[in-house]
């Protein structure tokens, strides 16, 4: 299987604790988003990498999050103190930059409960 | 503003035509894209749309596209149990400073054997 993969699939945690997410994008891919999805809702924006280089980080992206990339190819988020609403799913997608269309493919997420 | 919106919830039976509609915010360049996910899943890429186009075709798949009402819609002929999923409408700016997609609240389509 050759496309985005992402681990834990799901993760419980207790509040204050620190959690850790790795996304392996499809392996030609520069480019790698994080996207964070609530229950019932769409996805939103987290941040996105070109390379090894953090581009964008969204207003969500709060000091407790942490993304990085820091050989061009996997990712971790790293979610520090925890608290009950970081509950959702954390979806990663990469795609390859420079086409104009840009489709960007979705792991299947890893799925936090911060209890 | 960067609003993508969609309605809740569509019922159909299966064999029938299934019509999903999204409205989007942005004016300048834009692609559109339409995505899939099953209970528990990632999102399953389906099909995209530039905004200089009006319909794109893709097997049982229709997109059609209203510039002027910034409206889009995906039509699925010959519905199956199988399509039953949440379907994505996201818009991404070509061009601009960010390559962020944003995504509308999803449609819910349940088929009905």
């Amino acid at each position: 299987d050759t496309g985005v993969s992402q681990d834990p699939r799901h993760k419980i945690t207790k509040r204050g604790q620190n959690v850790t997410f790795r996304c392996d994008p499809i392996s030609e891919h520069n480019r790698l988003y994080w996207y964070r999805q609530t229950l019932g809702q769409g996805p939103e924006f987290l941040t996105y990498f070109q390379n090894e280089a953090q581009l964008e980080k969204s207003r969500l992206l709060s000091d407790r999050f942490s993304a990085e990339r820091p050989k061009g190819s996997f990712s971790t988020l790293e979610i520090q103190r925890t608290e009950q609403g970081d509950s959702a799913m954390y979806l990663c997608a990469s795609s390859s930059g420079g086409r104009p269309q840009e489709t960007q493919y979705f792991g299947p997420g890893t799925r936090l409960l911060v209890l | 503003g960067e609003d993508v919106e969609q309605s809740l919830f569509l019922s159909v039976r299966e064999g029938d035509s299934s019509v999903i509609n999204c409205t989007y915010t942005d004016s300048s360049s834009t692609y559109l894209y339409w995505y899939k996910q099953e209970p528990g899943a990632g999102l399953q890429l389906l099909t995209y749309i530039f905004s200089n186009m009006d319909m794109k075709q893709d097997q049982r798949l229709t997109v059609l596209l209203n510039k002027k009402d910034k409206h889009l819609s995906l039509r699925i002929a010959d519905t199956q149990t199988g399509d039953s999923a949440i379907y994505f409408c996201a818009e991404r700016n070509y061009g601009g400073a960010t390559n962020k997609l944003i995504f509308g609240t999803g449609t819910l389509l349940a088929v009905q054997p």
